[in-house]
């Protein structure tokens, strides 16, 4: 059974770095599929940030394109984002999800992590 | 603003029939590109319900159902359960230049 979980910190300053990874266990990033990152604002709706493929294809939200870099580590299985200089409005839960491409959604989710940014 | 737009809000007494719609354009949904709904549970992530328009995963009940027609899609729900009680939202592929994967902004289905 696949599943994924999100890390990192719960509390960026404005200006910096948010820093996320998604371990996948149950499955081989090598083996396929796309991975994604969505996040959803509190109380708001889900907002698609980006995809990976496992040969480091990548594709962005053109509104987050200048500030996101997804990237894959196949060695440890685990996909990573980076969102440069954050303010408020980037606070939200980010979950990472596998995509199924060719029939395009996400069937596993992982369990999401809130992500604040103040200082 | 969305991409493909969702009433913020419906709601029905248990065991009634819901029905929520997604409405899109010519670059996805009219373009094609299927529609696939994810139910969120309160606290939860989501969870996918409906893929490429009508299908089920195993473990979805045959209570819902889904329908694509021309530049929309809607989410059926018969014997509404107070479980139901839920965001929903629809997905699909966007070829244009507002994005690729694309959601709606979330409909609340309040069990009355």
């Amino acid at each position: 059974q696949v599943q994924l979980q999100e890390s990192g910190p719960g509390l960026v300053k404005p200006s910096e770095t948010l820093s996320l990874t998604c371990a996948v266990s149950g499955y081989s990033i090598s083996s396929g599929y796309y991975w994604g990152w969505i996040r959803q604002p509190p109380g708001r709706g889900l907002e698609w940030i980006g995809s990976i493929y496992q040969s480091g294809t990548t594709y962005y939200n053109p509104s987050l394109r200048s500030r996101v870099t997804i990237s894959v580590d196949t060695s440890k299985n685990h996909f990573s984002l980076k969102l440069i200089s954050v303010t408020a409005a980037d606070t939200a839960v980010y979950f990472c999800a596998r995509l199924v491409v060719g029939f395009n959604y996400f069937d596993c989710w992982g369990q999401g992590t809130l992500v604040s940014v103040s200082s | 603003q969305s991409v493909l737009t969702q009433p913020p809000s419906v709601s029905g007494a248990p065991g009634q029939r819901v029905t929520i719609s997604c409405t899109g354009s010519g670059s996805n949904i009219g373009g094609g590109y299927d529609v696939h709904w994810y139910q969120q549970l309160p606290g939860t992530a989501p969870k996918l319900l409906i893929y490429d328009n009508n299908n089920r995963p195993s473990g979805v009940p045959d209570r819902f159902s889904g329908s694509k027609y021309g530049t929309s899609a809607s989410l059926a729900i018969t014997g509404l359960q107070a479980e139901d009680e839920a965001d929903y939202y629809c997905q699909s592929y966007d070829s244009s230049l507002s994005g690729h994967w694309v959601f709606g902004g979330g409909t609340k289905l309040t069990v009355l």
